[in-house]
């Protein structure tokens, strides 16, 4: 089954503590992308990925960095969760940056 | 700064009703359309998308959608609304004038009464 999966799906740790997310695609796509969804605000691209090793911000970076070493997998790293980080979190992929994108189930991040 | 906008934050209809949740964009160009639900606790689904070709778009679970390159509005509509459709729906627009990547608007919260 075609799919994007992420880990944790649900996730509450402390400032400052470091974590990561999880993605993976099985669907072979170049292009992943991570949002965070906050009310009234829709989903905002925190980065993206066109392909291995390229990365680059999106609309709100501050506080994530991502690596892409492999095709299918796209890590969120946060190295020192703050409070304002709380949000739920979705990673995408699609063929590329304005086709479909499908979408992960969402992580759900407290920061206390 | 291009954008989008949905204009209501929420909408009530009531069940077999007809819906039309409403899609602006500012782009200089024709670009992709896309609508998105998101049922609660759930990520997000692909309803429809308007890449060329026939203005009049139609989609999973009943839902079709109109580009009207002269309004810029891409508007979703269903003629008879399930209380299954109770869900969050999103717009999102591509265009690679613009940068790599979807941006969305804010999102349509639908409540059904029965």
């Amino acid at each position: 089954e075609a799919q994007v999966t992420q880990n944790p799906r649900y996730l509450i740790t402390v400032t400052g503590k470091k974590l990561t997310v999880t993605c993976s695609q099985n669907m072979n796509h170049e292009y992943m992308s991570w949002y965070r969804q906050d009310p009234g605000l829709g989903l905002r691209q925190i980065y993206y990925s066109m392909n291995v090793e390229v990365t680059d911000k999106g609309d709100v970076p501050e506080g994530y960095k991502v690596s892409r070493k492999e095709k299918r997998n796209f890590p969120l790293i946060l190295e020192s969760p703050s409070p304002n980080q709380t949000s739920l979190y979705f990673c995408a992929s699609s063929l590329t940056g304005v086709n479909e994108q499908f979408f992960g189930p969402g992580t759900r991040l407290t920061v206390l | 700064a291009q954008s989008v906008t949905q204009p209501d934050i929420h909408i009530t209809v009531s069940e077999g009703a007809s819906l039309e949740l409403r899609c602006n964009y500012s782009y200089g160009a024709t670009p992709y359309l896309f609508w998105y639900v998101q049922s609660p606790g759930q990520g997000l689904q692909l309803l429809l998308k308007y890449f060329s070709g026939d203005t009049l778009v139609q989609g999973i679970k009943g839902f079709e959608a109109e580009f009207k390159r002269s309004q810029s509005s891409f508007n979703l509509r269903k003629p008879s609304v399930h209380w299954s459709d109770a869900a969050e729906y999103f717009c999102a627009v591509g265009a690679t004038k613009y940068g790599n990547k979807l941006v969305f608007g804010a999102g349509t919260i639908l409540r059904v009464k029965s």
